[in-house]
């Protein structure tokens, strides 16, 4: 079983549409991050979190420590957003800082 | 994109050559990763260094090894090439919080 599972793995959603992404991990962490990748991109860090929630523009992310859950929300979803999104964590306990990835959710955004 | 470079950005290669692959910084950071990402595995953490001379393995080092003389380069070498190692390689450096990460070589090995 993998630390970090993602769902869903593809996610296709109309232009205006509210997103969800989900992660769920299994270890102690010190921190998690959400990433976006553009189809043949580079890897862009969008969130670290470590309790609570973020807010960036269209984007917000939300971790539950306790239920080892975060979710990655885009309101009023656009085709630009379509990218792979990736959950990583940050293992607690002095791990250098190293991180283990989701296998990452496809979201395409039709206009 | 916290001045991190590859080189070379793409590179196809034959099956038992020697491949070195190479990641520089500008920003002075001390932790370094090398990652490969493949279909359906995602990102995979292959060997790290948290300071000059100081490296240690990831999840999938073998037939990797690096080497870090000094602050700003982290190199990546693929001792004899197998197709196995046909991959997306993204270095990447922590910054103050996030990771940073640099815009890949795409390697093949035929």
């Amino acid at each position: 079983k993998n630390e970090v599972e993602q769902s869903p793995q593809n996610l296709t959603a109309q232009e205006g549409e509210f997103i969800t992404i989900n992660c769920s991990y299994s270890v102690g962490i010190s921190a998690l991050h959400w990433l976006q990748q553009h189809p043949g991109g580079g890897i862009v860090s969008l969130f670290m979190l470590s309790s609570g929630k973020k807010k960036h523009g269209r984007l917000i992310a939300t971790i539950n420590i306790q239920e080892k859950h975060s979710s990655l929300h885009i309101t009023a979803s656009h085709p630009r957003d379509s990218a792979v999104y990736i959950c990583a964590v940050e293992n607690s306990g002095g791990s250098n800082y190293k991180l283990t990835f989701g296998k990452g959710t496809l979201l395409t955004v039709n206009p | 994109d916290a001045g991190i470079t590859q080189s070379p950005r793409h590179k196809v290669t034959e099956t038992g050559t020697p491949v070195t692959l190479r990641c520089h910084q500008t920003e002075n950071h001390r932790y370094m990763y090398w990652y490969r990402q493949d279909p359906g595995h995602g990102l995979r953490l292959i060997h790290y260094s948290y300071g000059v001379k100081d490296t240690d393995k990831g999840e999938v080092s073998d037939g990797y090894s690096v080497s870090r003389s000094k602050t700003e380069d982290f190199l990546l070498t693929l001792e004899s090439a197998t197709s196995s190692q046909t991959s997306v390689y993204f270095c990447a450096i922590k910054g103050t919080y996030e990771q940073y990460f640099g815009p890949g070589t795409r390697l093949t090995v035929t």
